[in-house]
């Protein structure tokens, strides 16, 4: 297992283009957290997945993004009508729900930097 | 309620000195206070972590410190080295529910060799 993996690390995009992310958790986690982290600050909060059903959105997630986790596998977020706002690095997360796994917190990817021109 | 307060916002420490970076946090119901070293262009990476039933968890050359009471964490680094130079982030969870991170806004650290 190679950790959790992100696809593509970096995207350039125009506005007013859809983009749309990947994320591969490590096999076995159930749990899936994407977030938003823009330059000079921590990670914010988008969504989160417990096998296949999303169950949180950040108010920060507008009409504009969607994301999905079919068969409680892989991710993907996607934004649709990018606006230079959006330009950020979007980090997925994943982690097992269990007793032990608190004590392991999440396991990060190393990001898709979007830059909207 | 939601907030973390990190500070400071950089730290420049001497190789082989002390660096301590305080978080402090509002909401209650966290029970669960990791840390993250991130280093340019890859993702967050636990460092240590903490529940608050204890004041003090040891890994190496890192400490957490905890302050119920007075809703404040810190971690302290001894022995700085510069491979230790990155951005450190403080994070709150409760681990009932979705398990989500509220994270502190970063502390830059560079260790002087």
């Amino acid at each position: 297992d190679t950790g959790v993996s992100q696809d593509p690390r970096h995207k350039i995009t125009k506005r007013g283009q859809n983009v749309t992310f990947r994320c591969d958790p490590i096999s076995e986690h159930n749990r899936l957290y994407w977030y938003r982290q823009t330059l000079g600050q921590g990670p914010e909060f988008l969504t989160y997945f417990q096998n296949e059903a999303q169950l949180e959105k950040s108010r920060l997630l507008s009409d504009r993004f969607s994301a999905e986790r079919p068969k409680g596998s892989f991710s993907t977020l996607e934004i649709q009508r990018t606006e230079q706002g959006d330009s950020a690095m979007y980090l997925c997360a994943s982690s097992l729900e269990g007793p032990l796994s608190v004590s392991r917190g999440y396991t990060f990817g190393s990001g898709t930097r979007l830059t909207v021109v | 309620q939601q907030q973390v307060k990190q500070s400071p916002q950089s730290l420049i420490v001497q190789k082989g000195g002390i660096s301590i970076i305080n978080c402090a946090y509002e909401n209650t119901a966290f029970d669960y206070f990791p840390w993250y070293q991130q280093f340019p262009g890859k993702g967050p990476a636990l460092l240590i972590a903490i529940r608050p039933d204890v004041s003090e968890k040891k890994e190496g050359r890192f400490t957490i410190s905890f302050n119920k009471s007075a809703k404040q964490f810190s971690l302290h680094i001894m022995d700085s080295q510069p491979g230790d130079s990155a951005t450190y982030f403080c994070a709150a969870a409760s681990t009932s529910g979705t398990y989500k991170y509220i994270f502190g806004t970063g502390t830059r650290l560079k260790v002087l060799a």
